[in-house]
């Protein structure tokens, strides 16, 4: 069993551009959800994606936006980068509701810095 | 106030010591309780996972909810230096997660 993937790990942006991390779920999930975790603090939860359709979001303004694929595979992108975009951002997959623990599986993160 | 308070330590523990990490929280309807483990630039990994209050037990972990108190714990005992690392309170309502701040535990040899 594959666990959660995001690429790239790391990666540079200056303010102003744009940024697109990508992330593959764990084999059999259909929900990925999207966190900003800055320096020190706890996972701040972006949004969610369920069957290629947002499922919530949390308090994150429009610039961050996200995609779902068939594969339910997902991207999150980010236009017009501010310094305080820079963080670790989290994908995190979870199994079809109704089954086993109704938590989630954390990928390792891509590091976000912007200057 | 945040929803989910942690105190986010440092804590410094000698090897063999019992750890208790807590946190509180504000939000009545959180239902689904969790508990991770993160280590330096790694994602968070999930260690114990809880509904109803009461202890939940998984090898050297325990994990404890009191919902009246909106209060939950972790217990690690036999502490490793292995398990030094960050360990992050979640809880679940409807489709979201909220975590902790997180609390930094290095566990000395």
């Amino acid at each position: 069993e594959t666990g959660v993937t995001q690429s790239p790990t790391h990666l540079i942006k200056t303010r102003g551009q744009q940024v697109t991390l990508r992330c593959s779920s764990q084999s059999g999930h259909n929900t990925v959800s999207w966190y900003q975790q800055a320096l020190g603090q706890g996972p701040q939860f972006i949004f969610q994606y369920y069957r290629e359709e947002e499922n919530g979001r949390g308090n994150f303004p429009p610039r961050f936006s996200g995609l779902q694929f068939p594969n339910y595979s997902s991207e999150l992108n980010v236009n017009a980068l501010e310094l305080d975009d820079s963080a670790l951002y989290l994908c995190a997959s979870s199994p079809p509701r109704g089954l086993s623990t109704d938590t989630q599986y954390f990928g390792p993160g891509t590091r976000l810095t912007v200057l | 106030q945040k929803e989910v308070e942690q105190d986010p330590g440092p804590l410094s523990v000698p090897e063999g010591a019992i750890v208790s990490l807590n946190c509180t929280y504000s939000n009545s309807a959180f239902q689904y309780f969790m508990w991770y483990r993160q280590y330096s630039r790694k994602g968070p990994e999930l260690l114990m996972y809880t509904y109803s209050s009461g202890n939940k037990e998984d090898g050297r972990f325990t994990a404890q909810v009191d919902k009246s108190s909106k209060y939950i714990s972790l217990f690690i005992r036999d502490s490793q230096p292995s398990d030094s690392a960050t360990y992050l309170c979640a809880m679940k309502n409807g489709n979201q997660f909220y975590f902790g701040t997180g609390t930094s535990l290095t566990v000395i040899p």
